[in-house]
């Protein structure tokens, strides 16, 4: 299967702990962005990768959250302290820079965070 | 403040009928819009997109239209199977400034009656 994969599909932590979430993106894809989902509403944009650099940032992206790609392939996010409000599904997704389908984001299963 | 508005967050229709998804935004620098379909328990899966220099873009049995002037697009779904019973979710971008991150309806659950 060659499609965005996350780790872990589930977590549940307790406020205040610190948790980080993996991205596999698919191998030719060097965009990679992570979304954030909550109930009823649709993605939100978090920050975006080309590579290994981070080239834009959401304000929901606040100073407890970090994202890295560091060599351009897979990609992490930590949440520091988290909170109740953190609780929400996270999604990854990847595009590729061929002209013509760079606009086009392809998404992973998400991570389910439930922090209580 | 919602720049992609998905104004019906349901829709039922009866198999073999017409689907017709409707957005609406409201951010004049969007020029690239996509449609995405979600199940349970999966991510979004890329549906179709349309570019603002076009006002219609058709794959199969899916058509998006485009009306820059009224700042609307919808997806028509002929004819509408079971399998399409999903969350579909609007989203645009502004490609000209650089910009990547899409920005998100909040979707419309289409069920379709067999």
């Amino acid at each position: 299967d060659t499609g965005v994969s996350q780790d872990p599909r589930h977590k549940i932590t307790k406020r205040g702990q610190n948790v980080t979430f993996r991205c596999d993106p698919i191998s030719e894809h060097n965009r990679l962005y992570w979304y954030r989902q909550t109930l009823g509403q649709g993605p939100e944009f978090l920050t975006y990768f080309q590579n290994e650099a981070q080239l834009e940032k959401s304000r929901l992206l606040s100073d407890r959250f970090s994202a890295e790609r560091p060599k351009g392939s897979f990609s992490t996010l930590e949440i520091q302290r988290t909170e109740q409000g953190d609780s929400a599904m996270y999604l990854c997704a990847s595009s590729p820079l061929t002209s013509g389908r760079e606009n086009e984001q392809f998404f992973g299963p998400g991570t389910r965070l439930t922090v209580l | 403040d919602q720049q992609v508005k998905q104004n019906s967050p349901s829709l039922s229709v009866q198999e073999g009928r017409i689907s017709i998804l409707n957005c609406d935004y409201t951010n004049s620098m969007f020029d690239y819009f996509l449609w995405y379909k979600k199940y349970p328990a999966e991510g979004p899966t890329f549906l179709i997109s349309i570019s603002s220099i076009k006002d219609k873009n058709e794959d199969g049995r899916f058509t998006v239209f485009l009306n820059k002037s009224a700042k609307h697009l919808s997806l028509h779904i002929v004819p509408s199977q079971p399998g399409d019973s999903a969350v579909y979710f609007c989203a645009a971008s502004a490609r000209d400034t650089g910009r990547r991150a899409l920005t998100f309806g909040s979707g419309t659950r289409l069920q379709v009656q067999p």
